[in-house]
């Protein structure tokens, strides 16, 4: 399995502004993914975090909002850029296994007011 | 590509008997079916999964089978507990991204 760690867990931010947060995976990975849980729905994949190259974005979602770093196989950091309210979400971050097994972070519960 | 279609979205039981959350899903190159349990506040957390190669999987209290035929998998909680009561999410994957389905928060009654 893998263990997955975000920080910060949660936070209350002002529209305009943006945050950045971290994704630690215990273990060298090779898929790492970058997920958005509206309140009360399911998940949606914003991209996935490619080691030394440019993140891959899903319909919807571009880098310009999303920026996407992924400096190592261990670490990855999503930036949600100019914030406004309908940006609330759980941002979750995942890893998946070679056997297909895919593991969640424990989530970033962002507000933005 | 896949759509995964997941019923009931809210289910009661009384503890101790048992719960059954019903997928079904599009595509037929699917062949890895896992499942989910979120805890308020909590990330996902997988708890059982099937490949295509067997028709049912079990674990303790929690079971799950799979159609292929039919294109429909569940999962089966017996004896259910207070811990049981979650949201739990089925997805389905060819071999690469998952589709989840839309979720079914699961109330256990004392």
């Amino acid at each position: 399995s893998a263990v997955i760690s975000q920080k910060p867990s949660r936070d209350i931010c002002q529209r305009g502004t943006s945050l950045t947060i971290q994704c630690q995976v215990d273990s060298q990975v090779t898929m790492m993914f970058w997920y958005r849980q509206q309140p009360g729905q399911s998940l949606t994949l914003i991209a996935t975090a490619n080691q030394g190259s440019e993140a891959t974005y899903e319909s919807g979602f571009v880098i310009d909002k999303f920026p996407i770093s992924r400096p190592n196989l261990t670490f990855s950091t999503l930036t949600v850029s100019n914030m406004s309210p309908e940006d609330s979400s759980i941002y979750l971050c995942s890893t998946r296994l070679a056997n297909n097994e895919q593991f969640f972070g424990p989530g970033t519960r962002l507000t933005v007011l | 590509g896949e759509n995964v279609e997941q019923h009931p979205s809210t289910l009661s039981v009384q503890e101790g008997d048992s719960a059954v959350i019903k997928c079904t899903y599009s595509d037929s190159a699917s062949n890895y079916f896992p499942w989910y349990k979120q805890e308020l506040g909590k990330g996902p957390q997988l708890i059982i999964d099937i490949r295509s190669n067997v028709g049912e999987k079990k674990d303790q209290r929690i079971a799950v089978t799979l159609n292929k035929t039919a294109k429909h998998f569940s999962l089966h909680i017996t004896e259910t507990q207070p811990e049981d009561s979650a949201v739990y999410f089925c997805a389905a994957s060819p071999g690469g991204e998952l589709t989840f389905g839309t979720g079914t928060r699961l109330t256990i009654i004392p």
